[in-house]
């Protein structure tokens, strides 16, 4: 039973556009969210993230929503850079001493010039 | 400075067979962590080692799976009696380990593919 679900696999989006990637969690135990990148034959990097005691996260082109009432969060990428095209995972931890991470199956987004 | 290393990048093996997988974690970091991830799907949590602690084993999928740590470097993954649906990309992370209960970020490393024919 996935608790981290990323329902879209894939996503295309033109250069300069805003990317919106989003993930819905059923845990409602969770209280810290990541978002991480990965490319082709390297291991995922951290990219932002946020604890449950705020709703947004800015860094950059980067921001992360969080909606706990509906379980939801959301990554934005403005604007969207061909580099930007990665398999993006999000993941959620109840925090506290546990850090085992509960990832998503990943959504992978293409930027196009 | 030195990232998250692991080998081999690749293996290939043959069911039945033995398989040992090496990580060695960012200097300084105390927690480490083994995950894999299979054809199509999300990154599983396998063990986690912090310090000194007593190992979390608690994603280990069977008794075939183990791990251990030198202190606070390097780790090794084994797997004994493959059988092919080890066949996944098993990667390491480590993380400084800071205190106050925040969750540390967790580096990774590129991964080892396993194949089990």
């Amino acid at each position: 039973d996935q608790q981290v679900k990323q329902n879209s696999p894939s996503l295309s989006v033109q250069e300069g556009r805003i990317s919106i990637l989003n993930c819905d969690y059923t845990n409602s135990m969770f209280d810290y969210f990541l978002w991480y990148k990965k490319y082709p034959a390297e291991g995922p990097t951290f990219l932002i993230s946020i604890s449950s005691i705020k709703d947004k996260n800015e860094d950059g082109r980067f921001t992360v929503f969080l909606n706990k009432s509906a379980k939801h969060l959301s990554l934005h990428i403005v604007p969207s850079q061909p580099g930007d095209s990665a398999v993006y995972f999000c993941a959620a931890s109840e925090g506290g001493n546990n850090r085992k991470l509960i990832w998503g199956l990943g959504t992978s987004l293409a930027v196009n010039p | 400075g030195a990232g998250v290393s692991q080998s081999p990048s690749n293996k290939v093996t043959e069911k039945g067979k033995d398989v040992e997988l090496r990580c060695d974690p960012i200097s300084g970091h105390t927690a480490l962590y083994w995950y894999r991830q299979r054809l199509g799907q999300g990154l599983e949590f396998l063990i986690y080692f912090q310090g000194n602690s007593a190992p979390d084993k608690s994603g280990l999928p069977s008794d075939r799976f183990s791990a251990e740590r030198t202190g606070e470097s390097v780790s090794t993954l084994t797997i004994q009696r493959t059988q092919q649906e080890d066949s996944a990309v098993y990667l390491c992370a480590s993380s400084p380990g800071a205190s106050g209960g925040i969750t540390d970020t967790q580096y990774f490393g590129p991964g080892t593919r396993l194949t089990v024919l």
